[in-house]
């Protein structure tokens, strides 16, 4: 099973709710990532968990909250978002350590703020 | 800081090469990466590279890489129309030792039946 999973596929919400994006593989990999990606732009990372630790948080504004409950699943959780929040959210996985990184993705999910 | 750069368009016609460019920013870079981006979908690596390799083949891709000019380029034999999609070459700045991908600023790939 090389699959990421990420649910749901599209969300709209407005700026005063509250709502989470959940993304899990069974590959065995340690590490997982989430992204932001803006339309005709790169993906921007946003964290990284290594061994369900956060590792890197890119300054990413506190209204995003990572949480890895175990080495399978990520989350993130949404609050009081603002338009410009707006963008494909990716979830990646990969194995920890030396050697090439081969980051598995998955197909995102749309978020729209209103 | 800077950006990994690429150009933003290139069409070609079925069957052509299609040759797709980068140049990265961090000379610590031990691997540099292509991945490639349909439409509606997540990211799927294609290949990479060992920074001390020039070049690597694998069927119908091959990469270059001139370290010293930071300069990375992709290019696609016998290119299908399933091959139309965004590509991004990647770095992994401090030797990857934080398993940190940055991103160049994607190339679309455009295949004129």
């Amino acid at each position: 099973d090389t699959e990421v999973t990420q649910t749901p596929k599209h969300l709209v919400m407005g700026m005063t709710n509250k709502k989470s994006l959940k993304c899990e593989q069974h590959m065995g990999h340690r590490a997982m990532y989430w992204y932001k990606q803006k339309a005709k732009k790169p993906p921007e990372l946003m964290f990284v968990y290594s061994y369900e630790k956060l590792s890197i948080n890119e300054s990413v504004p506190s209204r995003f909250s990572p949480e890895c409950p175990n080495s399978s699943l990520l989350n993130l959780h949404l609050h009081a978002l603002q338009p410009e929040d707006s963008a494909l959210y990716l979830c990646a996985s990969s194995q920890v350590g030396g050697g090439p990184i081969e980051q598995f993705f998955g197909p995102g999910t749309r978020l729209t703020v209103l | 800081g800077e950006d990994v750069e690429q150009s933003l368009f290139l069409s070609v016609r079925e069957g052509d090469s299609s040759v797709i460019n980068c140049t990265y920013t961090d000379s610590s870079s031990t691997y540099l990466y292509w991945y490639k981006q349909e439409p509606g979908a997540g990211l799927q690596l294609l290949t990479y590279i060992f920074s001390n390799m020039d070049m690597k083949q694998d069927q119908r891709l091959t990469v270059l890489l001139n370290k010293k000019d930071k300069h990375l380029s992709l290019r696609i034999a016998d290119t299908q129309t399933g091959d139309s999609a965004i590509y991004f070459c990647a770095e992994a700045p401090y030797g990857g030792a934080t398993n940190k991908l940055i991103f160049g600023t994607g190339t679309l790939l455009a295949v004129q039946p």
